[in-house]
């Protein structure tokens, strides 16, 4: 079975300062990782995926993660915060088979402090 | 660039009754999923069907849920008798073939049951 931790439901950052959201995974075969943004009022869109090619992975809006196998986490960063970065943060997981279902973690809402 | 369409937005029942929840696919996608988020809780997988025919469903997804794909386009959610509990946000999802496909998601459709 797979599953995601995400550790802090909020986080506030100052506008540019460092993103991160942080992000564990579980699972008892090697996963597919992602990371989905969620707007006010808005459907999920993937800001990046993992699937077991590079371990530094880059996505849109200028944010990036980094697989690490050995600490199970998948963390979401960004350099410099902009204020249309404030937003929920979901990690997902899926094992790559069958339907690959995404198993999705509680969420993270970003707070960009002007 | 193609998108995956929800109606209604915003639909509001009375415990009891029936609601059909309705998406559009991307039109050259396979494999079509219903999630659903409580308010302020992580954004839970239903169900995902593939070949006319339910791949996998959560323990949520009781004989009060149905899918169905009726007419090659649209991708539809049934709940035949809906609870309190049932209010949430419903989305859409599709994907590719190919096990690395990420999920194109809809804006999602807000059910209040009354």
């Amino acid at each position: 079975a797979q599953s995601v931790t995400q550790l802090g439901s909020h986080v506030s950052v100052s506008e540019g300062a460092l993103v991160l959201l942080r992000c564990n995974y579980s699972s008892s075969v090697p996963p597919y990782l992602f990371w989905y943004v969620q707007y006010p009022n808005q459907g999920l869109q993937l800001l990046l995926k993992y699937t077991s090619a590079a371990t530094l992975v880059k996505g849109i809006n200028g944010f990036e993660a980094e697989f690490k196998k050995s600490e199970t986490s998948f963390h979401l960063t960004k350099p410099s915060a902009h204020m249309s970065d404030a937003a929920e943060y979901f990690c997902a997981v899926s094992d790559g088979t069958g339907a690959n279902n995404l198993f999705f973690g509680t969420g993270t809402r970003l707070t960009v402090i002007p | 660039e193609p998108e995956v369409t929800q109606t209604p937005s915003h639909q509001v029942t009375q415990m009891g009754q029936e609601v059909i929840l309705r998406c559009v696919p991307i039109s050259n996608h396979l494999y079509f999923y219903w999630y659903r988020q409580i308010l302020g809780q992580k954004v839970e997988f239903l169900v995902s069907f593939y070949n006319n025919e339910i791949s996998e469903k959560s323990e949520i997804f009781d004989d009060q849920f149905s899918v169905e794909r009726p007419d090659g386009s649209n991708f539809t959610l049934k709940i035949r008798s809906t609870k309190l509990e049932d209010s949430a946000m419903y989305f859409c999802a599709s994907r590719t073939s190919g096990t690395t496909g990420e999920l194109f998601f809809g804006e999602g459709s807000r059910l209040t049951v009354l």
